[in-house]
């Protein structure tokens, strides 16, 4: 079993549309976590860090449940723009390892 | 610009040919990284630095060499490269560990004969 796991997708969604990942992690020692974005090959950028409170940054909005070991990342109002791979993100103090999910791919189509 | 810059882009070599990418942050950063990503495995962490002179393996080490002499390098080193590690390699930097935000070099796509 992946330490991180995500829906490969792809998710092909119309503009406008609310859309939701999800994924899991199988280390409970999990210390931080995170959602990135990467377009076609580049280099992945941050697009959230992920807070045990859940935390929104206009349409997107990350939440944590520790006890289900599993992460999620919404998007409201899809853009033409948001048409990218995101990445969950774990990161173990334990080992000051990071570990990234294969990634979920979406394709916003207008 | 901060930025992390890596160094060759593109490279296509023979098998057994040793070759060394370059990684350098002129951000100040303590946390380095070397990663591969291969379609439908994600990225995988080969390397980490946590400062000068501190290394440590991440999940696929085999077949890779680094060093950090200096806070601002972490070049990767294949001493005998092998068709298996073809890949995109990314290098990142962050400031310290844990909750800081990872800034990753543009890519460097191997290609070994």
């Amino acid at each position: 079993r992946k330490e991180v796991e995500q829906d490969p997708g792809p998710f092909n969604v119309p503009e406008g549309a609310t859309v939701a990942f999800n994924c899991t992690y199988s280390n409970s020692a999990s210390q931080s976590f995170f959602w990135y974005r990467q377009d076609c090959r580049k280099e992945p950028k941050l697009l959230m860090s992920v807070y045990s409170s859940g935390n929104e940054d206009g349409r997107f909005t990350a939440q944590l449940n520790r006890a289900s070991q599993y992460i999620s990342l919404l998007i409201r109002d899809s853009k033409l723009s948001d048409s990218a791979t995101y990445l969950c993100v774990v990161f173990y103090t334990g080992g000051f390892k990071t570990i990234f999910g294969a990634g979920t791919r979406l394709f916003v189509k207008a | 610009e901060a930025q992390v810059t890596q160094n060759p882009r593109y490279l296509i070599t023979v098998t057994g040919k040793k070759l060394t990418v370059t990684c350098s942050q002129n951000m100040n950063h303590e946390y380095m990284s070397w990663y591969r990503q291969d379609p439908g495995l994600g990225l995988r962490q080969i390397y980490y630095s946590m400062n000068v002179e501190v290394t440590d393996k991440g999940d696929v080490p085999e077949g890779y060499k680094v060093s950090r002499k200096e806070k601002r390098n972490f070049p990767l080193i294949l001493e005998s490269p092998s068709p298996n590690q073809t890949s995109l390699y990314f290098c990142a930097s962050s400031l310290g560990i844990g909750w800081d935000t990872q800034y990753f070099g543009p890519g460097t796509r191997l290609t070994v004969l």
